[in-house]
């Protein structure tokens, strides 16, 4: 499979624990993205890398969130002290250089007890 | 703000029946409109739309932009319960390379 993968594909943490996902991108997409989506609504942007540049990150990414991609390929988003408000699913994108299509990946759906 | 609205957020139809679904955008230096389809994982993409009254198609499914209500549609014909999904509206802008994203449609089809 050469979609973009994402790990874990589920998350159950106590309030309070650190959090740590990963998102492996279509090997030649040079662009990668992270959203968030709740129930019931569409994806919400949180943050842009283009190779191992963060680029772009949203109000919505707090100081409790971090976002990682050292190497320009697999990418890492961790959050701290999570919050109830936190569940959601993860979702990771990437892209090419030559387009503007986004792939997405299955999804890391975390749960906050 | 950007801000993408869709409409119907719920529709539940025939199978055979033919749905369209509406999406509008209130955002600065408009790029591109792209619709997805998602089922119970990762949205998966359909169209993207950069030019205004240009349909696109893809079997039963088609859309176009209309530029100067800063809408578009899309259309399934003939529908099947395959359909039943969520679909996802969002535009591109210029000089960033975020997608704004609409809450969805959820499309059920009853056989």
């Amino acid at each position: 499979d050469t979609g973009v993968s994402q790990n874990p594909r589920h998350k159950i943490t106590k309030r309070g624990q650190n959090v740590t996902f990963r998102c492996d991108p279509i090997s030649e997409h040079n662009r990668l993205y992270w959203y968030r989506q709740t129930l019931g609504q569409g994806p919400e942007f949180l943050t842009y890398f283009q190779n191992e540049a963060q680029l772009e990150k949203s109000r919505l990414l707090s100081d409790r969130f971090s976002a990682e991609r050292p190497k320009g390929s697999f990418s890492t988003l961790e959050i701290q002290r999570t919050e109830q408000g936190d569940s959601a699913m993860y979702l990771c994108a990437s892209s090419s250089p030559f387009d503007n299509e986004q792939f997405f990946g299955p999804g890391t759906r975390l749960t906050v007890l | 703000e950007d801000k993408v609205v869709q409409s119907p957020l719920s529709l539940v139809v025939h199978e055979g029946d033919t749905v369209t679904l509406n999406c509008s955008y209130e955002v600065t230096n408009f790029r591109s409109l792209l619709w997805y389809k998602q089922e119970k994982k990762a949205p998966t993409f359909l169209f993207m739309l950069t030019s205004s009254g240009i349909e696109k198609k893809s079997g039963r499914l088609s859309s176009i932009l209309d530029k100067k209500e800063l809408s578009s549609i899309l259309n399934i014909t003939a529908t099947q319960t395959g359909d039943s999904a969520i679909y996802l509206c969002a535009t591109l802008i210029q000089g960033a390379q975020k997608l704004v994203f609409g809450q969805g449609t959820r499309l059920t089809i009853n056989p």
